[in-house]
């Protein structure tokens, strides 16, 4: 069985552009979820989908962070325009449902911005 | 949001060693999960405790969540090179599905 796909894994970008990262749960995963982790810190929710629906954004920047998932499957996250401080890792989870479930992760998008 | 303080923030010793690793926070946690990452990779799940003072152990590492449930720690007996990484633990929030994670022991065996 296939693990989360996470792309691109590697990013550099300038300042003020924008930038998407892409993630394909694993196959038959209700719950998504988006993380950012800095240099040798532990994960940050960005935002949790049940489905297509995001049912926690509270800690997503929705100044400049979107995401989506259509069709309750892939989905992608935006920023635009990115900052200096957006450079760290962004990892892509799903787990079959929420709660006592084990949450999956991706390798992760590591993006640096100039 | 509920804080998970971890401790040692890194750990570097000698294979054959001991060593122990803390979560504690003052918030009640629904379960708590402990994870390992290496470079390059997303975090890997070791184990789920879920009643407060449960033990579960996985080969030689020794997993117990405090009596409280507020509170965590891993063991590991006669540590191996291949233990190196982030060991990471995470709380299931009681008021929603929302894990915490802690930011992370960084644990280096050295041959």
């Amino acid at each position: 069985e296939a693990g989360v796909v996470q792309s691109p894994r590697y990013k550099i970008i300038e300042k003020k552009q924008p930038v998407a990262f892409w993630c394909n749960p694993i196959s038959g995963h209700n719950t998504l979820y988006w993380y950012l982790q800095n240099l040798g810190q532990g994960p940050e929710l960005l935002i949790r989908y049940e489905n297509e629906e995001a049912v926690d954004d509270s800690q997503l920047p929705k100044d400049r962070f979107s995401a989506e998932r259509l069709k309750g499957v892939d989905s992608t996250l935006k920023i635009q325009p990115a900052e200096l401080g957006d450079s760290a890792v962004y990892l892509c989870a799903s787990s079959i449902s929420s709660g006592t479930y084990e949450q999956y992760f991706g390798p992760g998008t590591r993006l640096t911005v100039t | 949001t509920q804080l998970l303080e971890q401790s040692p923030q890194f750990l570097s010793i000698q294979e054959g060693e001991n060593l122990t690793v803390y979560c504690n926070s003052s918030s009640v946690f629904s379960s708590l999960q402990w994870y390992r990452q290496e470079p390059g990779e997303g975090p890997v799940l070791l184990v789920t405790v879920v009643t407060g003072g449960e033990v579960k152990k996985l080969k030689r590492l020794t997993f117990q969540f405090g009596d409280a449930r507020k509170d965590s720690s891993l063991h590991i007996t006669a540590a191996q090179p291949g233990d190196t990484g982030l060991y990471l633990c995470a709380g299931e929030e009681t008021s929603g599905s929302r894990l915490t994670f802690g930011e992370g022991t960084q644990l280096t065996v050295n041959p």
